[in-house]
């Protein structure tokens, strides 16, 4: 079954400890992206990444980092979280196709509250 | 840059009523245009989607959408709206390149009264 996964789905943390939330996919797919979802807001762009080892920053990507060092895998890391960085957080991924939009799929969401 | 205005952030409907959720957006290039529906705690689900050809798109659960290039619009509507249709709904605007990020509107969460 195809997924994308994120782990945890819940965390209560405190500020300033370092945290990571975790994104994997089955889907063999190139691109994958992270956001943070706050209410009348929508969704706002993190970080992306078109492949391994290639990253960029997304609309609001202050305070976060993130890497791809394998294909399925995009964790994203809150070295010294902040209680403005308490939000819902979505991974999302996708084929990449030239000349195409390929339907994104979003993982089930993280919501975090940073104390 | 391009950018997604969603009008109304709460809509809410009567069982069996047609359902309008409002979308324009502004985009120098030709756009790719979606909806997606998030139901709740749960994550982003594409509803329907614009690229070229046809402008009425057909969706999943009997949504469509029309683009409307000379409005700069791409409502979406249901003709009549189920208890199930409850959720938020978000638009989002992307190039024809297919590569570039998603920018998404700031949602319409439809509330659907028995």
């Amino acid at each position: 079954e195809a997924q994308v996964t994120q782990n945890p789905r819940y965390l209560i943390t405190v500020t300033g400890k370092k945290l990571t939330v975790t994104c994997s996919q089955n889907m063999n797919h190139e691109y994958m992206s992270w956001y943070r979802q706050d209410p009348g807001l929508g969704l706002r762009q993190i970080y992306y990444s078109m492949n391994v080892e290639v990253t960029d920053k997304g609309d609001v990507p202050e305070g976060y980092k993130v890497s791809r060092k394998e294909k399925r895998n995009f964790p994203l890391i809150l070295e010294s979280p902040s209680p403005n960085q308490t939000s819902l957080y979505f991974c999302a991924t996708k084929r990449l196709t030239s000349g195409s939009h390929n339907e994104q799929f979003f993982g089930p969401g993280t919501r975090l509250t940073v104390l | 840059a391009q950018s997604v205005t969603q009008l109304g952030s709460h809509v809410s409907v009567s069982e069996g009523a047609l359902v309008l959720l409002r979308c324009n957006y502004s985009s120098s290039v030709p756009p790719y245009l979606f909806w997606y529906v998030q139901y709740p705690n749960q994550g982003l689900q594409l509803l329907l989607k614009y690229t070229t050809g046809a402008t009425l798109v057909k969706g999943i659960n009997g949504f469509e959408a029309e683009f409307k290039k000379s409005e700069t619009s791409f409502h979406l509507t249901k003709p009549s709206a189920h208890m199930s249709d409850a959720a938020e709904y978000f638009c989002a605007v992307s190039d024809f390149s297919g590569n570039t990020p998603l920018v998404f509107g700031k949602g319409t969460r439809l509330s659907v009264i028995a």
